[in-house]
């Protein structure tokens, strides 16, 4: 079956540790992306990647980073800089022609908790 | 900047009634699209329906249609029939056309289907 995986699931960690959360998609799609989602508020772009080894920035990238080696996968670090690293953490990855362009296509989400 | 306004937080009706949930946008941009996501209590988004700004005709998929009215900047989803299934998060979404830079949403609107 196509589609995005994320892991794990739920994710603990200390303040002032970094933690990679994972993303990879089977779906041979050019473009991924990262949004943060907390509660009462829609998505919010994180990063996104339009092609292997690019990456652009996106409405709230501080205190976080991400890399772009293989096509398959997109990983997400969520840095000590990060002020409220608390929340859930959706992937999502697009074609970027044909008759679904654009259209984005969601992973299960992680929820990052840390105290 | 595009922004993404969904002014109903919460609506509830009952099964097999009608709804409409209301989205508008504002952006500077002339061709771009709009999407309808769903997120059950599972939290996988999920694609309900998409609309291309140059295309005057509204999308239907099954029981969802949408208003598109591009002078407006409005962009509303209805539900016939509506199902216990149907209950969820829906959010409206809008992405810029000619690139894949990522989706700007809304805030909202938890829909309950009540029995």
């Amino acid at each position: 079956d196509g589609g995005i995986t994320q892991s794990p699931k739920y994710l603990f960690r200390k303040e002032g540790q970094n933690v990679t959360l994972s993303c990879e998609q089977n779906l041979n799609h050019d473009a991924m992306y990262w949004y943060r989602q907390d509660p009462g508020q829609g998505l919010r772009l994180i990063y996104y990647s339009q092609i292997v080894n690019d990456f652009q920035k996106g409405d709230i990238a501080e205190g976080y980073s991400v890399s772009r080696e293989k096509k398959e996968s997109f990983p997400l670090t969520v840095t000590s800089a990060q002020k409220n690293p608390t929340a859930f953490y959706l992937c999502a990855s697009s074609p970027l022609a044909g008759w679904s362009s654009y259209e984005q296509y969601f992973g299960p989400g992680t929820r990052l908790t840390v105290t | 900047a595009q922004t993404v306004t969904q002014s109903q937080p919460e609506m509830s009706v009952q099964e097999a009634e009608t709804v409409t949930l209301s989205c508008t946008y504002d952006t500077s941009e002339n061709n771009y699209y709009l999407f309808w996501y769903k997120q059950p209590p599972s939290r996988q988004m999920i694609l309900v329906i998409r609309q291309e700004a140059y295309k005057q005709q509204n999308a239907t998929e099954n029981r969802f249609s949408v208003n598109f009215q591009k002078a407006a900047k409005s962009f509303s989803l209805k539900i016939s029939d509506s199902q216990l299934g149907d209950t969820a998060m829906y959010f409206c979404a809008f992405s810029p056309g000619g690139g894949a830079d990522g989706l700007t949403f809304g805030k909202g609107t938890h829909l309950i289907i009540q029995p």
